[in-house]
Protein backbone atom coordinates (compact mmCIF):
# COMPACT_ATOMS: atom_id res chain seq x y z
CA UNK A 1 0.00 0.00 0.00
CA UNK A 2 1.28 3.44 -0.79
CA UNK A 3 1.94 5.62 1.97
CA UNK A 4 -0.29 8.72 0.35
CA UNK A 5 -3.15 7.55 -1.88
CA UNK A 6 -4.95 9.48 -4.29
CA UNK A 7 -7.82 8.84 -6.65
CA UNK A 8 -6.35 9.63 -10.02
CA UNK A 9 -8.89 10.34 -12.04
CA UNK A 10 -9.60 11.81 -14.37
CA UNK A 11 -12.37 13.94 -12.87
CA UNK A 12 -14.73 15.58 -15.84
CA UNK A 13 -16.99 18.20 -14.22
CA UNK A 14 -18.76 21.16 -16.00
CA UNK A 15 -18.00 24.66 -15.40
CA UNK A 16 -19.62 25.59 -12.53
CA UNK A 17 -19.73 22.13 -10.26
CA UNK A 18 -18.71 21.55 -7.23
CA UNK A 19 -15.84 18.82 -7.20
CA UNK A 20 -14.21 16.76 -3.62
CA UNK A 21 -11.11 14.95 -3.90
CA UNK A 22 -9.90 12.75 -0.69
CA UNK A 23 -6.63 11.68 0.12
CA UNK A 24 -5.93 8.96 2.51
CA UNK A 25 -2.14 8.72 4.25
CA UNK A 26 -0.97 5.64 5.83
CA UNK A 27 1.49 6.90 8.54
CA UNK A 28 0.02 8.25 11.71
CA UNK A 29 3.52 10.57 12.59
CA UNK A 30 2.58 12.85 9.45
CA UNK A 31 2.43 16.25 10.44
CA UNK A 32 2.12 19.05 8.22
CA UNK A 33 -0.24 18.29 4.96
CA UNK A 34 -0.35 20.73 1.86
CA UNK A 35 -2.29 20.46 -1.83
CA UNK A 36 -0.43 21.47 -4.79
CA UNK A 37 -1.42 22.04 -8.07
CA UNK A 38 0.18 20.28 -11.21
CA UNK A 39 -0.52 21.97 -14.92
CA UNK A 40 0.49 19.72 -17.79
CA UNK A 41 4.32 19.38 -17.85
CA UNK A 42 5.11 21.85 -15.22
CA UNK A 43 6.48 21.60 -11.93
CA UNK A 44 4.22 21.49 -9.10
CA UNK A 45 2.99 25.14 -7.30
CA UNK A 46 1.50 24.97 -3.81
CA UNK A 47 -2.59 25.83 -3.64
CA UNK A 48 -3.18 25.52 -0.16
CA UNK A 49 -1.83 24.22 3.44
CA UNK A 50 -4.02 21.93 5.18
CA UNK A 51 -4.65 23.05 8.91
CA UNK A 52 -6.13 20.82 11.50
CA UNK A 53 -9.52 23.62 11.85
CA UNK A 54 -9.92 23.57 8.52
CA UNK A 55 -9.04 26.35 5.98
CA UNK A 56 -10.36 28.09 2.62
CA UNK A 57 -9.43 30.48 0.30
CA UNK A 58 -11.58 31.91 -2.44
CA UNK A 59 -13.52 29.19 -3.94
CA UNK A 60 -10.60 26.23 -2.61
CA UNK A 61 -11.50 24.12 0.97
CA UNK A 62 -9.47 22.29 2.33
CA UNK A 63 -9.80 19.98 5.69
CA UNK A 64 -7.79 17.55 7.77
CA UNK A 65 -9.30 14.71 9.33
CA UNK A 66 -6.12 12.96 11.23
CA UNK A 67 -8.41 10.21 13.11
CA UNK A 68 -9.48 8.93 10.09
CA UNK A 69 -6.16 9.77 8.36
CA UNK A 70 -7.57 12.03 4.89
CA UNK A 71 -7.22 15.36 4.14
CA UNK A 72 -9.72 16.87 1.52
CA UNK A 73 -10.04 19.33 -1.11
CA UNK A 74 -13.41 20.99 -2.49
CA UNK A 75 -13.26 23.27 -5.41
CA UNK A 76 -16.63 25.54 -5.49
CA UNK A 77 -17.74 26.57 -8.58
CA UNK A 78 -14.88 25.36 -10.99
CA UNK A 79 -13.45 27.54 -13.79
CA UNK A 80 -11.91 26.08 -17.03
CA UNK A 81 -8.30 27.55 -15.27
CA UNK A 82 -9.26 24.68 -12.46
CA UNK A 83 -8.27 21.97 -15.22
CA UNK A 84 -4.72 20.27 -13.52
CA UNK A 85 -3.55 17.41 -11.89
CA UNK A 86 -3.92 17.93 -8.04
CA UNK A 87 -1.23 16.80 -5.93
CA UNK A 88 -1.90 15.65 -1.77
CA UNK A 89 1.11 16.13 0.15
CA UNK A 90 2.11 14.71 3.43
CA UNK A 91 5.04 15.87 5.39
CA UNK A 92 6.32 13.59 7.71
CA UNK A 93 9.53 12.99 10.14
CA UNK A 94 11.80 9.97 9.36
CA UNK A 95 15.35 8.93 9.67
CA UNK A 96 15.63 12.19 11.98
CA UNK A 97 14.98 14.46 8.45
CA UNK A 98 11.26 16.02 7.60
CA UNK A 99 10.26 15.12 3.76
CA UNK A 100 6.91 15.46 1.54
CA UNK A 101 5.49 12.43 0.44
CA UNK A 102 3.98 12.97 -2.52
CA UNK A 103 0.44 11.43 -3.99
CA UNK A 104 0.41 10.18 -7.72
CA UNK A 105 -2.21 13.16 -8.48
CA UNK A 106 -6.02 13.09 -9.04
CA UNK A 107 -6.60 15.06 -12.66
CA UNK A 108 -9.62 17.53 -12.93
CA UNK A 109 -10.49 18.48 -16.26
CA UNK A 110 -13.35 21.18 -16.29
CA UNK A 111 -15.40 21.10 -19.41
CA UNK A 112 -17.43 24.33 -21.38
CA UNK B 1 17.38 34.96 -6.90
CA UNK B 2 13.45 35.06 -6.65
CA UNK B 3 12.78 31.38 -7.48
CA UNK B 4 14.51 27.91 -7.93
CA UNK B 5 16.31 27.65 -10.86
CA UNK B 6 17.48 24.68 -12.69
CA UNK B 7 19.60 23.88 -15.61
CA UNK B 8 19.86 22.82 -17.95
CA UNK B 9 15.87 22.83 -19.08
CA UNK B 10 16.54 20.25 -21.59
CA UNK B 11 19.35 17.35 -22.20
CA UNK B 12 19.90 14.51 -24.25
CA UNK B 13 22.60 12.14 -23.90
CA UNK B 14 23.08 9.12 -25.33
CA UNK B 15 22.89 5.78 -23.14
CA UNK B 16 25.87 4.99 -21.08
CA UNK B 17 26.60 8.55 -21.01
CA UNK B 18 27.33 10.99 -17.92
CA UNK B 19 25.32 14.14 -17.27
CA UNK B 20 25.04 16.61 -14.66
CA UNK B 21 21.98 18.32 -13.36
CA UNK B 22 22.19 21.81 -11.55
CA UNK B 23 19.78 23.29 -8.96
CA UNK B 24 19.94 26.81 -7.56
CA UNK B 25 17.51 27.21 -4.72
CA UNK B 26 16.19 30.14 -3.60
CA UNK B 27 18.54 32.34 -1.34
CA UNK B 28 18.44 31.54 2.19
CA UNK B 29 16.47 28.34 2.41
CA UNK B 30 18.33 26.03 4.39
CA UNK B 31 16.24 22.68 2.53
CA UNK B 32 16.69 20.95 -1.04
CA UNK B 33 14.98 18.65 -2.31
CA UNK B 34 15.62 16.37 -5.53
CA UNK B 35 12.71 14.63 -7.20
CA UNK B 36 12.16 12.84 -10.31
CA UNK B 37 8.75 12.26 -12.09
CA UNK B 38 8.53 9.73 -15.57
CA UNK B 39 5.78 10.70 -17.86
CA UNK B 40 2.47 10.39 -16.40
CA UNK B 41 3.39 9.49 -13.03
CA UNK B 42 3.84 10.99 -9.86
CA UNK B 43 6.53 12.48 -7.87
CA UNK B 44 9.59 10.20 -6.92
CA UNK B 45 11.94 11.26 -4.13
CA UNK B 46 15.39 11.05 -4.85
CA UNK B 47 17.18 12.90 -2.30
CA UNK B 48 16.94 15.81 0.24
CA UNK B 49 19.71 18.01 2.12
CA UNK B 50 19.03 20.07 5.34
CA UNK B 51 21.47 22.34 6.28
CA UNK B 52 25.04 20.65 7.35
CA UNK B 53 23.40 17.55 8.08
CA UNK B 54 23.89 14.29 6.22
CA UNK B 55 21.75 14.10 3.50
CA UNK B 56 18.97 11.79 3.12
CA UNK B 57 19.61 9.97 0.47
CA UNK B 58 17.25 7.19 0.58
CA UNK B 59 15.20 7.96 -2.96
CA UNK B 60 18.32 7.42 -4.56
CA UNK B 61 17.11 4.47 -6.76
CA UNK B 62 21.04 3.09 -8.03
CA UNK B 63 24.80 3.72 -6.76
CA UNK B 64 24.67 5.46 -10.44
CA UNK B 65 22.96 8.60 -9.13
CA UNK B 66 24.76 10.69 -6.79
CA UNK B 67 24.38 14.18 -5.22
CA UNK B 68 25.94 17.16 -3.56
CA UNK B 69 25.12 20.39 -2.30
CA UNK B 70 27.91 22.73 -1.75
CA UNK B 71 28.64 25.71 0.32
CA UNK B 72 24.82 24.79 1.43
CA UNK B 73 22.91 26.22 -1.67
CA UNK B 74 23.69 25.51 -5.28
CA UNK B 75 23.28 21.64 -6.05
CA UNK B 76 24.29 19.20 -8.64
CA UNK B 77 22.65 15.47 -9.08
CA UNK B 78 25.21 13.25 -11.10
CA UNK B 79 23.78 10.08 -13.00
CA UNK B 80 26.44 7.54 -14.21
CA UNK B 81 26.17 5.62 -17.11
CA UNK B 82 22.42 7.04 -18.05
CA UNK B 83 19.80 4.31 -18.65
CA UNK B 84 17.02 4.95 -21.11
CA UNK B 85 14.73 4.04 -17.69
CA UNK B 86 16.63 7.29 -16.73
CA UNK B 87 14.22 9.34 -18.86
CA UNK B 88 12.49 11.74 -16.62
CA UNK B 89 11.33 15.28 -15.50
CA UNK B 90 14.30 16.04 -12.46
CA UNK B 91 12.39 18.66 -10.37
CA UNK B 92 14.39 20.55 -7.54
CA UNK B 93 12.58 22.08 -4.51
CA UNK B 94 13.42 23.98 -1.36
CA UNK B 95 12.43 25.25 1.31
CA UNK B 96 13.23 27.44 4.94
CA UNK B 97 10.37 26.00 6.58
CA UNK B 98 7.39 24.48 5.32
CA UNK B 99 6.07 24.92 1.75
CA UNK B 100 8.40 23.69 -0.83
CA UNK B 101 9.35 25.57 -4.47
CA UNK B 102 10.12 23.66 -7.60
CA UNK B 103 11.92 24.64 -9.91
CA UNK B 104 11.16 24.19 -13.06
CA UNK B 105 12.67 21.04 -13.80
CA UNK B 106 15.29 19.21 -15.90
CA UNK B 107 14.04 17.07 -19.15
CA UNK B 108 16.23 14.35 -19.68
CA UNK B 109 15.91 11.75 -22.33
CA UNK B 110 17.84 8.95 -22.34
CA UNK B 111 18.89 7.67 -25.96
Amino acid sequence: RKEVEQDPGPFNVPEGATVAFNCTYSNSASQSFFWYRQDCRKEPKLLMSVYSSGNEDGRFTAQLNRASQYISLLIRDSKLSDSATYLCVVNRRGSGTYKYIFGTGTRLKVLA
Amino acid sequence: GAGVSQSPSNKVTEKGKDVELRCDPISGHTALYWYRQSLGQGLEFLIYFQGNSAPDKSGLPSDRFSAERTGGSVSTLTIQRTQQEDSAVYLCASSLDGAYTFGSGTRLTVV
